[in-house]
């Protein structure tokens, strides 16, 4: 089965500060990955996803991920950190074609980002 | 161009209770997902509909169901509330059967 794991419940950075938000995934197959944030009381808001093609992803908001296929990892980054950042990171896999297609999203358990001054 | 909308947002009902919940995708998105999230057991993925047809479907009892409309509108079911149904509720809705999804803001429902 898809899977992907956050391993960090929750991280602290100083404002200005780079930040990283962990995940890594476990797939049959080609990975499909995406990032999502919710801020309270809201939806999720896409900030970008893997499908092929270049390892450094560029997304919403400043928000860039880098994929390592020898890692399975899928980290979150973001060069330099606002206090309107604060927000719960969710890392999610696609189901592929092999495992029954579909546009099922299998999610993370979540890292609570928190940006101090 | 319009976001994602489900109504009602808060919702409170009582054990035993049913309950109905509605979204509207994007326009022109043609699939829809729901998914459950509660602190938990996190995001849990409930059903999926594409052009009316329930394509893939969670790990959840029958009391849950769900259709979707030619218009691309759905609904999701909940009979027989049971408290531990008290989550917050996500639609997704995405242009084809493969395409990034995006969500509305939620159904929170309570049951007592």
């Amino acid at each position: 089965a898809q899977s992907v794991a956050q391993p960090e419940d929750q991280v602290n950075v100083a404002e200005g500060n780079p930040l990283t938000v962990k995940c890594t995934y476990s797939v049959s197959g080609n990975p499909y990955l995406f990032w999502y944030v919710q801020y309270p009381n809201r939806g999720l808001q896409f900030l970008l996803k893997y499908i092929t093609g270049d390892n450094l992803v560029k997304g919403s908001y400043g928000f860039e991920a880098e994929f390592n296929k020898s890692q399975t990892s899928f980290h979150l980054k973001k060069p330099s950190a606002l206090v309107s950042d604060s927000a719960l990171y969710f890392c999610a896999v696609r189901d592929g074609i092999l495992t029954g297609g579909g546009n099922k999203l299998t999610f993370g358990t979540g890292t609570q980002l928190k940006v101090e001054l | 161009k319009a976001g994602v909308t489900q109504t009602p947002r808060y919702l409170i009902k009582t054990r035993g209770q049913q309950v109905t919940l509605s979204c509207s995708p994007i326009s022109g998105h043609r699939s829809v997902s729901w998914y459950q999230q509660t602190p938990g057991q996190g995001l849990q993925f409930l059903f999926e509909y594409f052009s009316e047809t329930q394509r893939n479907k969670g790990n959840f009892p029958g009391r849950f169901s769900g259709r979707q409309f030619s218009n691309s509108r759905s609904e999701m079911n909940v009979s027989t509330l049971e408290l531990g149904d008290s989550a917050l509720y996500l639609c997704a809705s995405s242009l084809g059967g493969r395409d990034t999804q995006y969500f509305g803001p939620g159904t929170r429902l309570t049951v007592l």
